[in-house]
């Protein structure tokens, strides 16, 4: 119930091209962050989201949390070779519980 | 700033044999203190974390243990590996413990062989 669905698994994509991925969990969640893990280090954050319907932007980085709190999806424009790695949505179920993490998305961009 | 690191980078170790992995925050005090585990190409799964000196919380039972010898100090130590504890193990710090950020430190590759 308090696991996190993400998709897709992995991506292959062209440079310049736009991407998108997203995070889904049958719990509601009070907070939603998306982390991206470059080969052989830790994962770092990229966005933070607090608010049901907010929308963030980082760059090229946009990420959404859903209206019902069960869902956030990052979009990525315009990729670059050095938007290679692993991205994982993550966040604390409502109502006390550490951290949780999605199984990630590889994201591939062939230059 | 703060900053967090853990070491050693990469460990091969026999089956059976000890392990000891270091982690260490600074520029904050009473942080909260995480080991998670990466298997290849999953996500990662929360091993232990810690609210303070001395106070250790398991997630899952397992071959592992970890300890909080100072505030600013985790350390995860097995007495016997397992092949299955082969991984990318992954120290993080918290501020607050439900809705807090966290900020990873670089991974330990374990190859047990």
């Amino acid at each position: 119930g308090q696991q996190l669905n993400q998709s897709p698994q992995s991506m292959f994509i062209q440079e310049g091209e736009d991407v998108s991925m997203n995070c889904t969990s049958s719990s509601i969640f009070n907070t939603w962050l998306w982390y991206k893990q470059d080969p052989g280090e830790g994962p770092v954050l990229l966005i933070a989201l607090y608010k049901a319907g907010e929308l963030t932007s980082n760059g090229r980085l946009t990420a959404q949390f859903g209206i019902t709190r069960k869902d956030s999806f990052l979009n990525i424009s315009a990729s670059i070779p050095s938007d290679v790695g692993i991205y994982f949505c993550a966040g604390p179920p409502y109502n006390n519980n550490d951290m949780r993490f999605g199984a990630g998305t590889r994201l591939t961009v062939k230059p | 700033s703060q900053t967090i690191h853990q070491w050693p980078a990469t460990l091969v170790q026999p089956v059976g044999s000890p392990l000891s992995l270091e982690c260490t925050v600074e520029g904050t005090s009473n942080p909260n203190l995480y080991w998670y585990r990466q298997a290849a190409g999953r996500g990662l799964q929360l091993l232990f974390y810690s609210v303070g000196i001395g106070q250790i919380s398991s997630e899952v039972p397992q071959n592992l243990s970890a300890s909080r010898p100072q505030d600013r100090q985790f350390i995860l130590s097995s007495k016997k590996l397992l092949l299955s504890d082969s991984g990318f193990y992954l120290c993080a710090w918290s501020k607050t413990r439900f809705t807090g950020e966290l900020f990873f430190g670089e991974g330990s590759r374990l190859t047990v062989l």
